[in-house]
């Protein structure tokens, strides 16, 4: 049974739009956390990683929210390119340290 | 670098048949994932293992499903017999540490007729 999940959108959204997804976790244990990107019919693709305080790379920004249990990806100044789905990696869930993939947010962002 | 490299990228076979997958991951890296991607049920691990020794298979479907690693530039991942649920694409990914960055390779599309 998934115990990450995450909204499966799809999220459409204009260029230059500000958009933030979300994926929450059920293990409080749990420990490292990542975002991935995946084209379609591509390869996943790391795009970030989650830190405890948070993290910034050009227009995008992941943080942890540990009390509730959830990571988010925040994404300003949305792109054409930007057009994916966006996984969560969780590592601790099921009280093992294996990754636990989420399903995936689509993002489609139309001129 | 090659990166990860699967072969091969598309099969296509029927029912009952053997289905063999292939992966070199990237050189130098000690961790091997394999993956199994579906709409239904999303990315999930099957296997991976450390320095060629497999770790934890507990996503291994069934006996049907097996994956050895006889050397650090080698993987296969095996079907035997093959059925059409296991139609999917099935993605080899290789990593430094457990829980760091995982490389993925551009995935093998498997049609079980």
């Amino acid at each position: 049974r998934k115990e990450v999940e995450q909204d499966p959108g799809p999220f459409n959204v204009p260029e230059g739009a500000t958009v933030a997804f979300n994926c929450t976790y059920s293990n409080s244990a749990s420990q490292s956390f990542f975002w991935y990107r995946q084209d379609c019919r591509k390869e996943p693709k790391l795009l970030m990683s989650v830190y405890s305080s948070g993290n910034e790379d050009g227009r995008f920004t992941a943080q942890l929210n540990r009390a509730s249990q959830y990571i988010s990806l925040l994404i300003r100044d949305s792109k054409l390119s930007d057009s994916a789905t966006y996984l969560c990696v969780v590592f601790g869930e099921g009280g093992s340290y294996i990754p636990t993939f989420g399903r995936g947010t689509s993002l489609i962002v139309h001129p | 670098d090659a990166g990860v490299i699967q072969s091969p990228r598309h099969e296509v076979t029927e029912m009952g048949q053997e289905v063999t997958l292939r992966c070199k991951p990237i050189s130098g890296h000690d961790y091997l994932f394999w993956y199994r991607q579906t709409m239904m049920r999303g990315l999930e691990l099957l296997i991976y293992f450390n320095n060629n020794v497999p770790i934890d298979d507990s996503g291994m479907p069934e006996d049907r499903f097996s994956a050895k690693m006889p050397n650090a530039s080698f993987s296969t991942l095996k079907i035997q017999p093959s059925e059409p649920r296991d139609s999917a694409v099935y993605f080899c990914a290789s990593g430094i540490g457990l829980q760091e960055t995982q490389y993925f390779g551009p995935g093998t599309r498997l049609l079980v007729l």
